[in-house]
């Protein structure tokens, strides 16, 4: 089955620890993106990548970081730097390209519910 | 800066109605937007994507609308039954080349309840 796996479902950590979320796919798409929900909270995109070795800050990246050395794998690190990590943490990816790459669909992961007491 | 915004927040109706939600952005550059769902600690289901130079998409009980010139999208349900009940969430995807660094920008969705 393709499709987009984030693991684990539920991450507890103490504060002051940092911690990696895991986001695997296997649509073969090149653009992978991380989105933070609160609740009663639209998404805010925290990083995307368009390509393997690259990737640009989005509108939170403050206290996150990234990597992306494979194009199925984009791995999302919370540092102790974030000051109100608590949350739901959704992974991402679409298409990209030329001539209407915009219009790519973005298929999203099940999601990490992450606690930090 | 693209908004998005959703109306209403929460919405609750006997099952079988037919029922429309909103969704309105500030910017009317856009490539396409995007109607999803998403059950209570899911992740996002896409629905429909309707490209810029669309007008309306469906998707058998479900029809959506696009007016980028006065900067809306309803998403139509039909004949509603207890499983659509969920939150429905819509994204526009604009900003910078289409290429690359364009996103989506979230409403904050409806949350919808269809009563048996």
């Amino acid at each position: 089955d393709g499709g987009i796996t984030q693991s684990p479902k539920y991450l507890f950590r103490k504060e002051g620890q940092n911690v990696t979320l895991s986001c695997e796919q296997n649509l073969n798409h090149d653009a992978m993106y991380w989105y933070r929900q609160d609740p009663g909270q639209g998404l805010r995109l925290i990083y995307y990548s368009q390509i393997v070795n690259d990737f640009q800050k989005g509108d939170i990246a403050e206290g996150y970081s990234v990597s992306r050395e494979k194009k199925e794998s984009f791995p999302l690190t919370v540092t102790s730097a974030q000051k109100n990590p608590t949350a739901f943490y959704l992974c991402a990816s679409s298409r990209t390209g030329t001539g209407g790459a915009g219009s790519y669909e973005q298929y999203f992961g099940p999601g990490t519910r992450l606690t930090v007491t | 800066k693209q908004e998005v915004t959703q109306i209403p927040a929460a919405l609750s109706v006997p099952e079988g109605e037919n029922l429309v939600l909103n969704c309105s952005f500030t910017d009317s550059a856009i490539y396409n937007l995007q109607w999803f769902r998403q059950d209570p600690g899911k992740g996002l289901t896409s629905l429909l994507l309707i490209q810029s130079s669309q007008r309306e998409q469906t998707s058998g009980r479900l029809n959506a609308s696009l007016d980028k010139s006065s900067g809306r999208s309803t998403l139509y349900i039909a004949a509603s039954q207890p499983g659509d009940s969920a939150t429905y969430l819509c994204a526009v995807k604009s900003g910078g080349p289409e290429t690359s660094g364009s996103r989506l920008t979230f409403g904050e969705g409806t949350q919808l309840t269809v009563n048996p």
